[in-house]
């Protein structure tokens, strides 16, 4: 079946630190792979995606590139900030019209 | 543009009874989905509707059901209420097409005592 592996948290950060939130999927076929951020009190907000392999995702400085041999999609961020905390989630769309989601990895950044 | 609306925003419920939560998409998203968040089991998916009708159902029981209207707002509906769905209830929309940007509200806290 389909299902994605989030590393458990908090991970806990200070300001300008190197950013790694591992996600491992698996899969049939050749599913999309995104993620999500979650701020307290919010809902979920598409951070960024890749429909296909070796596609990298990126935006607001984190990136995630598809790694098919690997089956994976960590997240990166080159330097934190307090702004960053949140929930991350890894999730993957089977080409179905549903997400598969991670449990969420929380971040804390502190100054 | 509006986003995502989801009401109410908390509601507390006792066992046995049911409860409907209310989505209003975003102007011109015509897909509607239901997402079940809870410190144990993450975010579960419930069901998506497309011009309304059902077109995907995630591994819930019949307790749990949905509709949506003409102007894509949808409903869900949860009867003889269980402790165990106490959760954050979060809708999400996009215009349709599969692997489309889904934009999500901020959910609904049911609490069932």
């Amino acid at each position: 079946g389909n299902s994605v592996t989030q590393m458990e948290g908090p991970v806990t950060l200070s300001e300008e630190a190197f950013l790694t939130i591992n996600c491992t999927y698996t899969a049939t076929g050749y599913p999309s792979l995104f993620w999500y951020v979650q701020y307290p009190g919010e809902g979920l907000q598409l951070l960024l995606k890749a429909t296909k392999a070796d596609d990298k995702g990126s935006n607001k400085g984190f990136e995630a590139t598809y790694r098919k041999e690997t089956t994976s999609f960590h997240l990166e961020k080159g330097s934190v900030q307090v702004s960053d905390s949140a929930v991350y989630f890894c999730a993957l769309s089977p080409n179905t019209d549903k997400l598969i989601f991670g449990t969420g990895t929380r971040l804390q950044v502190f100054p | 543009k509006a986003g995502v609306t989801q009401t109410p925003r908390y509601l507390i419920k006792t066992r046995g009874q049911q409860v409907t939560l209310s989505c209003s998409p975003i102007s011109g998203h015509r897909s509607v989905s239901w997402y079940q968040q809870t410190p144990g089991q993450g975010l579960q998916f419930l069901f998506e509707y497309f011009s309304e009708t059902q077109r995907n159902k995630g591994n819930f029981p019949g307790r749990f059901s949905g509709r949506q209207f003409s102007n894509s707002r949808s409903e869900m509906n949860v009867s003889t209420l269980e402790l165990g769905d106490s959760a954050l209830y979060l809708c999400a929309s996009r215009t349709g097409g599969v692997n489309e940007k889904l934009f999500f509200g901020s959910g609904t806290q049911l609490s069932v005592l």
